[in-house]
């Protein structure tokens, strides 16, 4: 089965640097995703990661994939008050097209 | 480009009222999902639609009916509203490829609804 578990809330202070942790146990998914929400909006992508890669740098985002845990982090280097939202991962189940969403973690950065 | 828009932004409903979210996209995707979003619980998926003239089951249909009119619109019915069913709603249209194989999700705005 699908399931995506990830930490209700983070906070960090602005200026530090900020992982946001995932699990997923669906071990067929290719691509793996991590989006944004703020406030009053819909989901956006940030990036995404291949299956057969262990990382992906994307200015100040890193993601790390560790496909044997079937973990997955999200880095944000120099967090900025404006990165305050609620970040989601997401895996894609090989064969269907679909997403399905972790429970999202609610990042506060405070000044 | 408009993306994805989703009408009504608000709706309050009673409980056994019946009502339709509307979808929309103009980017030519063809494939068109509803999820609903719930504190603690994430998004869950309801129905979506891999192409035209198809539609599946997510983890969450059951008092749910989807109807994809077409290419562009996807609609959601609540036949019997329940308070259970008192969510924010989103639309998300995607295509597979762009050269990398992702299947990246487009979201609307969202649709907040309140059954009493």
């Amino acid at each position: 089965g699908e399931d995506v578990e990830q930490s209700l809330f983070l906070s960090v202070r602005e200026g530090d640097s900020s992982v946001i942790n995932c699990t997923y146990t669906d071990s067929s998914s290719t691509y793996l995703y991590w989006y944004k929400q703020e406030p009053g909006a819909g989901l956006q992508l940030l990036t995404y990661i291949f299956s057969n890669m262990d990382m992906k740098q994307d200015q100040r985002l890193t993601v790390l994939l560790n496909k044997k845990d079937k973990h997955l982090s999200l880095r944000i280097a120099d967090t900025q008050t404006g990165d305050s939202a609620i970040y989601f991962c997401a895996e894609s189940p090989a064969g269907f097209q679909k997403l399905v969403f972790g429970t999202g973690t609610r990042l506060l950065v405070s000044p | 480009n408009a993306g994805v828009t989703q009408t009504p932004k608000f709706q309050v409903l009673k409980t056994g009222q019946s009502m339709t979210l509307q979808c929309a996209q103009d980017m030519n995707h063809n494939s068109m999902y509803w999820y609903r979003q719930d504190p603690g619980m994430g998004l869950r998926l309801i129905y979506y639609s891999a192409s035209e003239g198809t539609t599946d089951k997510g983890e969450v249909p059951n008092g749910y009916n989807v109807s994809r009119l077409n290419k562009r619109e996807f609609s959601l019915r609540l036949e019997s509203a329940a308070p259970s069913q008192t969510s924010v709603y989103f639309c998300a249209s995607s295509v597979i490829g762009g050269g990398t194989g992702a299947n990246v999700l487009t979201f609307g705005a969202g649709s907040r609804l309140t059954v009493l």
